[in-house]
């Protein structure tokens, strides 16, 4: 079936240690993002890629950095310059020329660092 | 600065008691106007774009509807299994081809028996 896979789904990390979630997608789809959820606040967009070897910042991707080097991945890595990652991040894609619009999701990561 | 306020923050229903989900928002120029389901621990999961003014669309026991400064989401005789929180999202026009939305906080519906 066509979608989007993040692994893993649980992710316990120490402080100061750098931790990188995995998201790929057999939608064939050009664009790519990168989203983080708390409780309380809205989805907040980290990073996004409309092409591959291509990637730009959302409103918070200090303490972040992805890449982009194949159509299907967008992998993303909690660095651990970032100052609050206990998160539940989702990964997201959807077709540039299609015009709706439309962000389909996977089914999250949740991180804790302990 | 785009914005999504969304009420009420959380709605107790029971089942077969109709009722509605506002979502207020200001755009620099509206492109579309998304509204998704997200269940526990789940990712979000799309329930319907409205493009302008006066669109409505319908699934099941809901429909979405749209003016220039909010949306609704009327939930007709709900059932225990809609219960879930409700997101809503605008993207601008001067977002580009990228799918860039701005998110409420949603509002977490529960129906009961």
């Amino acid at each position: 079936d066509g979608g989007i896979t993040q692994s893993p789904k649980y992710l316990f990390r120490k402080e100061g240690q750098n931790v990188t979630l995995s998201c790929e997608q057999n939608l064939n789809h050009d664009a790519m993002y990168w989203y983080r959820q708390d409780p309380g606040q809205g989805l907040r967009l980290i990073y996004y890629s409309q092409i591959v070897n291509d990637f730009q910042k959302g409103d918070i991707a200090e303490g972040y950095s992805v890449s982009r080097e194949k159509k299907e991945s967008f992998p993303l890595t909690v660095t651990s310059a970032q100052k609050n990652p206990t998160a539940f991040y989702l990964c997201a894609s959807s077709g540039l020329f299609d015009n709706t619009g439309e962000l389909f999701f996977g089914e999250g990561s949740r991180l804790t660092v302990l | 600065e785009d914005q999504v306020t969304q009420s009420p923050e959380a709605l107790r229903l029971q089942e077969g008691e109709s009722s509605s989900l506002n979502c207020s928002y200001t755009v620099s120029g509206l492109r579309g106007l998304f509204w998704y389901r997200q269940d526990p621990g789940k990712g979000p999961e799309f329930l319907f774009t409205l493009y302008s003014a006066g669109e409505e669309k319908e699934k099941e026991r809901l429909k979405a509807t749209l003016t220039k400064k909010e949306s609704f989401l009327h939930i007709t005789a709900p059932k225990p299994e809609d219960s879930a929180t409700y997101l809503c999202a605008v993207q601008a026009w001067d977002t580009g081809t990228a799918s860039k939305l701005t998110f409420g906080t949603g509002t977490r519906l529960q129906v009961t028996l």
